[in-house]
């Protein structure tokens, strides 16, 4: 069965520093998004990615993070300046056919720490 | 704005008893509704989802869950939970809303433990 894939599975990195989370969504999937997990909390959308560009984005998404397809394969999230309340699980996902066809497959995820 | 909510933060069962999680969603318009799994440690896996058409829905390793439209609920339901079954469980929705990305909207969760 296809997979999402997100690399790596766990971050530890220091406030301030940049980071950036990979994911390899399903290669006929046409919608991407991350989502994250603090510790204890739900899961919270942050952003939906469509035709190469941003579809919808959370008030979570501010200034400091940025979402790529640099290649047609990867699709990456990138968070600027980290800060302590960064630290997460980061959950990739996509979708063929978005809201109405639904089928999103999750990724394992990525733990971010930031210390 | 829409929003899901999950009444039961945390459920004790013992294996064999039915197991029931409510999930209630605010929104007027045509909805998608899921549950997801998440074993500890482990990504979020899809147990079942309702489009269109019957109500009941039918998802993997025995669960199922009703749409009742008028009550705006998405409850899951398993006649007889085991052990493996400790989990959290979250229930979401996305809206059929034209030009959005179909984001889903995550309720609280509901945490799972089945004693032996």
């Amino acid at each position: 069965e296809p997979e999402v894939t997100q690399t790596p599975s766990h971050q530890v990195t220091q406030m301030g520093q940049e980071v950036i989370l990979r994911c390899v969504p399903i290669s006929n999937h046409l919608y991407f998004y991350w989502y994250r997990q603090i510790l204890g909390q739900k899961v919270e959308f942050l952003v939906s990615f469509y035709n190469n560009e941003i579809s919808e984005k959370s008030e979570i998404f501010d200034d400091q993070f940025s979402v790529e397809r640099p290649d047609g394969s990867n699709f990456t999230l990138k968070i600027r300046s980290t800060k302590l309340e960064d630290s997460a699980m980061y959950f990739c996902a996509s979708s063929i056919g978005g809201r109405l066809l639904g089928g999103y497959t999750f990724g394992s995820g990525t733990r971010l720490t930031v210390v | 704005a829409q929003s899901v909510s999950q009444h039961n933060h945390h459920v004790i069962l013992s294996e064999a008893a039915s197991l029931e999680l409510g999930c209630n969603y605010s929104y007027g318009g045509t909805v998608n509704l899921f549950w997801y799994v998440q074993y500890p440690g482990q990504h979020l896996q899809l147990l079942l989802k309702y489009f269109s058409g019957d109500p009941l829905v039918k998802g993997i390793k025995g669960f199922e869950a009703e749409f009742i439209k008028s009550k705006f609920s998405f409850n899951l339901r398993k006649p007889s939970v085991q052990w493996s079954d400790t989990a959290e469980y979250f229930c979401a929705v996305n809206a059929q809303i034209y030009n959005q990305g179909g984001k889903l909207i995550f309720g609280q969760g509901t945490e799972l433990s089945v004693k032996p």
